[in-house]
């Protein structure tokens, strides 16, 4: 069954702690991105991939960080340096060639304790 | 840079009859346009897209999209509302700063679509 999966589904985090989100593809994409949502803000690029070993910062990349060194996976990291965490986090997959739809996961809601 | 407009947080219609759900651009250029639906607690589906040719883009689950270059829109649309239509739907566009081959995309805000029996 090919797609996109995150995981967990939800996620809680302590102040101070840094805590990360799984993306894991089995499409053969070369992009992967993050996208961060928040209620009546729609998405926001938190960081992209065009191909492994490769990454670069989105629009709100302050607090994250991320790493691309398998084709299959992109986690995201949510440091403590990102003073307002909670949103629900989305990640996604493109073939590589700039025009393609995106295919999403499910989806991690991130809350702070 | 490129953005998208979406002017209604909500949109309710009755089963049965049209929906539209509006959707205004702004970039420097051709663009490429998406529409995505997302229903509760998921992630994003995609429905269509316009990057040219007819102006009228048929979709998946009877969704249309009309690009009207004058008036930089990119409405949706169905002729006929069904219940499990209901569902947040976002529009997008293209970043065409962007040379990459990543698909990087600026999304509207989203409109909650509401269809009642």
């Amino acid at each position: 069954d090919g797609g996109i999966t995150q995981s967990p589904k939800y996620l809680f985090r302590k102040e101070g702690q840094n805590v990360t989100l799984s993306c894991e593809q089995n499409l053969n994409h070369d992009a992967m991105y993050w996208y961060r949502q928040d209620p009546g803000q729609g998405l926001r690029l938190i960081y992209y991939s065009q191909i492994v070993n490769d990454f670069q910062k989105g629009d709100i990349a302050e607090g994250y960080s991320v790493s691309r060194e398998k084709k299959e996976s992109f986690p995201l990291t949510v440091t403590s340096a990102q003073k307002n965490p909670t949103a629900f986090y989305l990640c996604a997959s493109s073939p590589a060639d700039g025009g393609e739809k995106l295919f999403f996961g499910s989806g991690t809601q991130l809350s702070v304790l | 840079a490129q953005s998208v407009a979406q002017p209604e947080d909500q949109v309710n219609v009755a089963e049965g009859n049209p929906l539209t759900v509006k959707c205004t651009y702004s970039v420097s250029g051709n663009p490429y346009l998406f529409w995505y639906v997302q229903y509760p607690n998921r992630g994003l589906q995609f429905l269509l897209k316009y990057i040219t040719g007819d102006n009228l883009v048929k979709g998946s689950y009877g969704f249309e999209a009309e690009f009207n270059k004058s008036q930089t829109s990119f409405h949706l649309k169905k002729p006929s509302a069904l219940v499990s239509d209901s569902a947040l739907y976002f529009c997008a566009v293209r970043d065409l700063s962007y040379t990459g081959t990543a698909s990087k995309l600026t999304f509207g805000t989203g409109t909650r679509l509401q269809v009642t029996l």
